[in-house]
């Protein structure tokens, strides 16, 4: 079945980008949208975004000037780059598979049904 | 401040039954059949339990049910097991802005 593995530096110095990476093993990249989530310590979910295998992209408003998520196919990974950090963005990074629905013509994309286990970046200097 | 609205935490006997609230607005929860609830336990992943307000993914137990009245959707989680103690957390398309909104979650305690 479909694993993701998520990898990159656990610390990041405030003002510069964390940069993270999600594998995908046991299936192609390109027949689904991957997305990014986080937990800050001791709290809830927050949605980063998502892309599928063609580069579309979608983003958390609040977010959205710092964020950049990015695809390779032939290496079957995704990738989230974010911006200008400081300590409000320490957290657990998920990267998830993005499922959908469909009605009235368009798909909605908003369920993640297969999770990688997460890796901790923490912001300090 | 989340987007959707839980309560901090519900708990319940082994056997009993316990749900679990999750409001929205007209933009979110009200608005698209396009609710999820996730199971985390401590130092975990979360796990897909319930989508598109009542669809159970394969290998969830029944025990497991989704519903929504208005702008508030629920998990109802029946005949409580040990097993059942995490936090859950809803989550909905958010028509708005065209993302995905999460509520703060709720800590399940089995007593």
């Amino acid at each position: 079945q479909v694993q993701l593995q998520e990898s990159g530096p656990g610390l990041v110095k405030p003002s510069e980008t964390l940069s993270l990476t999600c594998t995908v093993s046991g299936g192609s990249i390109s027949s689904y949208y991957w997305s990014w989530i986080r937990q800050p310590p001791g709290k809830g979910l927050e949605y980063i975004g998502y892309i599928n295998y063609s580069g579309s992209t979608n983003y958390n408003p609040s977010l959205k000037s710092r964020v950049t998520i990015s695809v390779d196919t032939s290496k079957n990974q995704f990738s989230l780059k974010l911006s200008s950090v400081t300590a409000a963005d320490t957290a657990v990074y998920y990267c998830a598979r993005v499922g959908s629905g469909y009605s009235y013509g368009s798909y909605y994309y908003y369920y993640m049904d297969v999770w990688g286990k997460g890796t901790t970046v923490t912001v300090s200097s | 401040q989340s987007a959707l609205t839980q309560p901090p935490s519900a708990s319940g006997s082994p056997g009993q039954s316990v749900t679990i609230s999750c409001t929205g607005t007209s933009s979110d929860v009200g608005g698209y059949n396009y609710v999820s609830w996730y199971q985390q336990h401590p130092g975990k992943a979360p796990k897909l339990m319930i989508y598109e307000v009542t669809k159970r993914p394969s290998g969830v137990p029944d025990r497991f049910s989704g519903s929504r009245s208005g702008y508030t959707a629920s998990l109802t989680v029946s005949g409580l097991q040990a097993e059942d103690e995490a936090d859950y957390y809803c989550s909905s398309y958010a028509g708005n802005n065209n993302y995905v909104v999460f509520g703060g979650g709720t800590k399940l305690t089995v007593l």
